[in-house]
């Protein structure tokens, strides 16, 4: 049984330049988070994906930045035109849908940029 | 709105010493509390969990109780080892998403 995989594990980019981010969730995890960890911080929510519900966007920083989520699997986080206070460490999480089901988490991508 | 303050790291010991890192929370109803933990290398993973007002959580020697009266979380081991150096984080969940502590750094030395 393969964990929570992601994709790339780092990332350097020119300010200003879009960049994709890939999680791939544990099978039969319906649920799926995305969470931003800059250095020396805690982890910030982003985004959350459970099954057809819309998704809860509360801690989505700006409007540069977009998760996609095709069914109950890959999701895309995608930042547009990124700037320097966008590195961090992004950190994609699944679940099954039970309430206080742990999250299982990936090994992140660090996503500096210059 | 909902919150955790976790006790600033790194937290330095040797073997066999005692391990308290505090965590305290704010939060409206009656939230899960959890303890994850993040190995060097490793993505982050649970530790334990209490879901309810004085529930204990334990796990690997570890032990957390959920205080309500205090709205504390606190994490205790009795004897702690070299291969339980890691950052902890502290977090709830009094809905959907985890609400996380900035974690603390624990170095057990040997």
């Amino acid at each position: 049984g393969a964990g929570v995989s992601q994709s790339p594990s780092n990332k350097v980019t020119e300010k200003g330049k879009d960049v994709e981010l890939r999680c791939d969730p544990i099978s039969g995890h319906t649920a799926l988070y995305w969470y931003r960890q800059r250095l020396g911080q805690g982890l910030e929510f982003l985004i959350y994906f459970q099954g057809n519900s819309a998704p809860d966007k509360s801690g989505l920083p700006s409007d540069r930045f977009s998760a996609e989520r095709t069914g109950e699997s890959v999701s895309t986080l995608t930042i547009q035109r990124t700037q320097q206070e966008d590195s961090a460490v992004y950190l994609c999480a699944s679940s099954f849908p039970q309430t206080n089901s742990p999250l299982h988490f990936g090994n992140g991508t660090r996503l500096t940029v210059t | 709105g909902n919150s955790v303050t976790q006790m600033e790291g790194p937290v330095t010991l040797s073997e066999e010493a005692f391990l308290t890192i505090n965590c305290t929370y704010t939060a409206t109803g009656y939230p899960s509390l959890f303890w994850y933990v993040q190995y060097p290398g490793e993505g982050l993973q649970l530790l334990l969990k209490a879901t309810k007002a004085d529930d204990k959580g334990s796990n690997k020697g570890f032990e957390a109780t959920y205080r309500k009266e205090t709205t504390s979380f606190h994490l205790e081991k009795g004897s702690v080892q070299v291969s339980d150096s890691a950052v902890y984080f502290c977090a709830l969940s009094p809905e959907r998403a985890l609400t996380f502590g900035s974690g603390t750094r624990l170095q057990v030395q040997p």
